[in-house]
C-alpha cells in the first residue's frame, strides 16, 4: 500500500465550478502538507503549504488538513481554464531527513 | 523556473548506453534532489544531497548514481540505461530549514530508452 493515495482523475469541470482534490495518507509521522501544481511540460510549483489541522486560505484556494482522519484536501473556488493542470499532494515528517512523499497527482481540466 | 536548470531537456538513447543528466541552480540552496515521474506513480525520489559531502539514496536508487560537483551542481547518471528507465526526470532544491520543506523544481528532462 502506498503511503499517500491520490485519485488520479482526470477530473473535468465547467468554468466557475468548485473543485475538490483529495489525498489520504497512512504515515502518522507526516506533519507538513503541501499542494503542488504542475502544468504540462513544466516542473511542479508550490501552491499551498500547511502544517496544522484546519483550513488555510489563499485567494481562490483553500487547503484543509484533518490529521485525525489522515486526510487532506484542496478546494478551488470559481475555477478557471488556467487552473487546468495536474495537482500533486506532498507531505513530510517533522523529524528525520525531511524528504517529501508525493501523491500520484490528479489531472484537472476546467472547460470554458 | 529559471533558477533551476536541467540539461538536456529531451534525450533518446539506446539500451546499455551510459547517460548523464545535469542540474544547476542559482538559488544558493544546500539541498538538491533527483526524482523520476511516471504516469500514475507520481514523483519518486532517486537520490538526495544535503550538501557536497552528504549524498543519500532515495526509494528507487538502483541503476542510478549521482555526483554533487559543487553546491550548485548535482548530476544523475544511468550507468547502463534500460527501457524501464524511460520517464520524466526532475531536479529540485530546498532551503531547509530556513525555507521549510518547500522544494523548487527544474523544468524536467524527458528520457526515452529504446
Amino acid at each position: 500500500q502506498k503511503e499517500v493515495e491520490q485519485d488520479p482523475g482526470p477530473l473535468s469541470v465547467p468554468e466557475g465550478a468548485i473543485v475538490s482534490l483529495n489525498c489520504t495518507y497512512s504515515n502518522s509521522a507526516f506533519q507538513y502538507f503541501m499542494w503542488y501544481r504542475q502544468y504540462s511540460r513544466k516542473g511542479p510549483e508550490l501552491l499551498m503549504y500547511t502544517y496544522s489541522s484546519g483550513n488555510k486560505e489563499d485567494g481562490r484556494f483553500t487547503a484543509q488538513v484533518d490529521k485525525s482522519s489522515k486526510y487532506i484536501s484542496l478546494f478551488i473556488r470559481d475555477s478557471q481554464p488556467s487552473d487546468s493542470a495536474t495537482y500533486l499532494c506532498a507531505m513530510s515528517a517533522r523529524t528525520g531527513r525531511r524528504a517529501l512523499t508525493f501523491g500520484s497527482g490528479t489531472r484537472l481540466q476546467v472547460q470554458p | 523556473d529559471a533558477d533551476v536548470t536541467q540539461t538536456p531537456r529531451n534525450r533518446i538513447t539506446k539500451t546499455g548506453k551510459r547517460i548523464m543528466l545535469e542540474c544547476s541552480q542559482t538559488k544558493g540552496h544546500d539541498r538538491m534532489y533527483w526524482y523520476r515521474q511516471d504516469p500514475g506513480l507520481g514523483l519518486r525520489l532517486i537520490y538526495y544531497s544535503f550538501d557536497v559531502k552528504d549524498i543519500n539514496k532515495g526509494e528507487i536508487s538502483d541503476g542510478y548514481s549521482v555526483s554533487r560537483q559543487a553546491q550548485a551542481k548535482f548530476s544523475l547518471s544511468l550507468e547502463s540505461a534500460i527501457p524501464n528507465q524511460t520517464a520524466l526526470y526532475f531536479c529540485a532544491t530546498s532551503d531547509f530549514p530556513t525555507g521549510g520543506d518547500e522544494q523548487f523544481f527544474g523544468p524536467g528532462t524527458r528520457l526515452t530508452v529504446l
